[in-house]
């Protein structure tokens, strides 16, 4: 069965720190890691991940897929309040045609 | 600019009604599902479609049917409710399945909240 499992399920942190956000993932043909950030309702796409080691970034968000390990983490730097929001990880491939997603993390940003 | 549209927003039905919640895009995407959100389990693939004709099941599609006659339109049916069907509904689409590219990026409406007592 394919799983994709998101820590921590919950972080609050202060405006201005540097926060991580990991997943692992397992998934058979494995093809694509992606990020996607949800606030009051639909998620929004924040990433998508294919190759090992390639950083990927967008603003003070950056992220990087490490197949070996079979994980990826989401960076955050200068964190501000409208950070605040669940932050979705997602693998693609798998049995059925569709993202596998993991359970989430919930930011709160504190001012 | 319409994207993906879903309707109702909200929707209170009582056990063994049955209704259907809409889902519409305008991108011309060939694929497109259906994800069901509950608390504490991230969304979980319900049904899904690959092009006009052809649907098929995800992760959890007991109690839920679909059809997709056009390319626009991918409608979800409850056929007779029960309150483990409670969960806040999301339709999502793209141009191609996530499988087959590594496009997987999926765009997604703003989601169907449905509470059945």
């Amino acid at each position: 069965e394919d799983k994709v499992v998101q820590s921590p399920l919950s972080l609050v942190v202060h405006e201005g720190d540097t926060v991580t956000l990991n997943c692992s993932y397992e998934v058979t043909n494995f093809r694509s890691l992606l990020w996607y950030k949800q606030e009051k309702k639909a998620p929004t796409f924040l990433f998508m991940l294919t190759s090992s080691g390639i950083e990927k970034k967008s603003g003070r968000l950056s992220s990087i897929l490490d197949k070996k390990e079979l994980s990826s983490i989401l960076n955050i730097t200068a964190t501000q309040t409208g950070d605040s929001a669940i932050y979705l990880c997602a693998g693609s491939g798998g049995g059925a045609d569709g993202l596998t997603f993991g359970k989430g993390t919930h930011l709160i940003i504190q001012p | 600019n319409a994207g993906v549209t879903q309707t109702p927003k909200f929707q209170v039905l009582k056990t063994g009604q049955s209704m259907t919640l809409q889902c519409a895009q305008d991108m011309n995407h060939e694929y497109m599902s259906w994800y069901r959100q509950d608390p504490g389990m991230g969304l979980r693939l319900i049904h899904y479609s690959v092009g006009a004709g052809i649907t098929d099941q995800g992760e959890v599609p007991n109690g839920y049917n679909v059809s997709r006659s056009t390319t626009e339109d991918f409608p979800l049916r409850l056929l007779s409710a029960a309150p483990s069907q409670t969960s806040v509904y999301f339709c999502a689409s793209s141009y191609f399945r996530p499988s087959l590219t590594n496009t997987g990026e999926l765009f997604f409406g703003e989601g169907s909240r449905l509470t059945v007592l």
